[in-house]
């Protein structure tokens, strides 16, 4: 029963492109919204994050933007640089059960030169 | 000055023995986690724990404990092994009880045979 899906196990953008990896989730009590970024053989480092009463948080190339209704959020990055090229993890926080974050599968992105 | 970090990097092990791994961080964070990547790629959270409460996924072995000899650490102590325990171990640590960003060890390769 996974709360956080991220349909594209993969994504392949040209550099200078504008990526956009999408999330969705099924619990209603999820309050806080975050994307990390990881390198093989290295664990995952934080990207940017939204609290549910915000649409969009914007950090240098990396917006997040959030669909409450569509219990959707997607990560756009632009532009694109082959240094993005890893696997991005969505992941979520209910406030009644601590600060345990609950992941997405992950999508890979591939940033071509 | 590693933020997280985890020892050993890879762990491998007969079925039925008993192993720990180690979790450090040198952050000053309160609260500290582990979670498991299996073979699919899913990272799925075991345990959190700050010097007040621990909190137990539900789907987690009781063959899995937590131990905290104090703030810095949380060592994760596997009993019976199993092949399917054969995973990615990460630790994480927080400030804080809220939706704080999370720091992430490097992870532990653990291969049971």
């Amino acid at each position: 029963d996974q709360q956080v899906k991220q349909n594209s196990p993969s994504l392949s953008v040209q550099e200078g492109r504008i990526s956009i990896l999408n999330c969705d989730y099924t619990n209603s009590m999820f309050d806080y919204f975050l994307w990390y970024k990881k390198y093989p053989a290295e664990g995952p480092t934080f990207l940017i994050s939204i609290s549910s009463i915000k649409d969009k948080n914007e950090d240098g190339r990396f917006t997040v933007f959030l669909n409450k209704s569509a219990k959707h959020l997607s990560l756009h990055i632009v532009p694109s640089q082959p240094g993005d090229s890893a696997v991005y993890f969505c992941a979520a926080i209910s406030n009644n059960a601590g600060n345990m974050l609950t992941f997405g599968g992950g999508t890979r992105l591939m940033v071509k030169p | 000055d590693t933020a997280v970090s985890q020892t050993p990097k890879y762990l491998v092990t007969q079925m039925g023995n008993d192993k720990s791994i180690k979790c450090e961080q040198n952050l000053g964070h309160d609260t500290m986690y582990w979670y498991k990547q299996d073979s699919k790629k899913f990272l799925k959270i075991m345990f959190s724990y700050n010097n007040k409460e621990l909190i137990i996924n539900e789907t987690v072995p009781n063959r899995f404990s937590p131990k905290s000899p104090d703030k810095a650490h949380l060592n994760l102590h596997i009993n019976s092994l199993e092949l399917g325990d054969s995973a990615v171990y990460f630790c994480a640590s927080s400030q804080g009880e809220g939706f704080g960003e999370q720091f992430f060890g490097p992870g532990t390769r653990l291969t049971v045979l």
